[in-house]
C-alpha cells in the first residue's frame, strides 16, 4: 500500500518567517501534485512536479521533487496570513491520487 | 465556464435515510472522482467514473454505496440507511481525461452530517 506521509501536522508561525513542510514516501510516483485547501472548501491545485530533482517556483512558494521521487517539499517564504490553510501532497498512482494527510498551516499577523 | 458545482453544500440526515450527493462536471469534461475527507486528514478516493461507466470503485464500501455518471446529468453518490460514520465531506473532482499528468478540479464539497 502506498503512503505519503506529511510533516509536521500543524505549523503555526509569525508573519514574516520563512517555513518548509514536507512529504514523504517509500513508494515512487511518476508525479506528485501540490494543493492548498480552505474550510469548507475543495483543494486546489498548486503544482505539479513530474522530473526528479525538479524545482518549481510560484510567486514566494518553492518546491522540490526528490531526485528519486519519493519526496517533496514546499518551501514558503516570507509567510504571510494570505497562506493559512491546509496543504496536501498527492502521488499519482495511475488514475488514483494518493493523499498525505496535510500540513495545517496558521500565519499570524 | 463554471467549476465543478456540488449540492447540497450541506446536508444532515437521521440515521436510517437516505443521503444522495450530486456533482456537475466542468464543461467538456467526462471523468468523475468522488473522495470523502474526514476532519484534520486527507483525502480518500473513493470511486472513479466515466460516462455510464463505473471504472474503479475499489474504495467505496461494498454495501450501502453506490455511484452513478449517466449519459444526462450529474453524477449521483448515494448512501443508504446512513449511520453516523458516515459523517464527512465528501468532494467530487473532475478531469478532461483520464488523471495522468491532467489538472484536477474540485467541487466545493457536501458536508453530511447524520444525527
Amino acid at each position: 500500500t502506498q503512503l505519503l506521509e506529511q510533516s509536521p501536522q500543524f505549523l503555526s508561525i509569525q508573519e514574516g518567517e520563512n517555513l518548509t513542510v514536507y512529504c514523504n514516501s517509500s513508494s515512487v510516483f511518476s508525479s506528485l501534485q501540490w494543493y492548498r485547501q480552505e474550510p469548507g472548501e475543495g483543494p486546489v491545485l498548486l503544482v505539479t512536479v513530474v522530473t526528479g530533482g525538479e524545482v518549481k517556483k510560484l510567486k514566494r512558494l518553492t518546491f522540490q521533487f526528490g531526485d528519486a521521487r519519493k519526496d517533496s517539499s514546499l518551501h514558503i517564504t516570507a509567510a504571510q496570513p494570505g497562506d493559512t490553510g491546509l496543504y496536501l501532497c498527492a502521488g499519482d498512482d495511475s488514475y488514483q491520487l494518493i493523499w498525505g494527510a496535510g500540513t495545517k498551516l496558521i500565519i499570524k499577523p | 465556464n463554471a467549476g465543478v458545482m456540488q449540492n447540497p453544500r450541506h446536508l444532515v440526515r437521521r440515521r436510517g435515510q437516505e443521503a444522495r450527493l450530486r456533482c456537475s462536471p466542468m464543461k467538456g469534461h467526462s471523468h468523475v472522482y468522488w473522495y470523502r475527507q474526514l476532519p484534520e486528514e486527507g483525502l480518500k478516493f473513493m470511486v472513479y467514473l466515466q460516462k455510464e461507466n463505473i471504472i474503479d470503485e475499489s474504495g467505496m464500501p461494498k454495501e450501502r454505496f453506490s455511484a452513478e455518471f449517466p449519459k444526462e446529468g450529474p453524477s449521483i453518490l448515494r448512501i443508504q440507511q446512513v449511520v453516523r460514520g458516515d459523517s464527512a465531506a465528501y468532494f467530487c473532482a473532475s478531469s478532461p481525461g483520464q488523471l495522468n499528468n491532467e489538472k484536477l478540479f474540485f467541487g466545493s464539497g457536501t458536508q453530511l452530517s447524520v444525527l
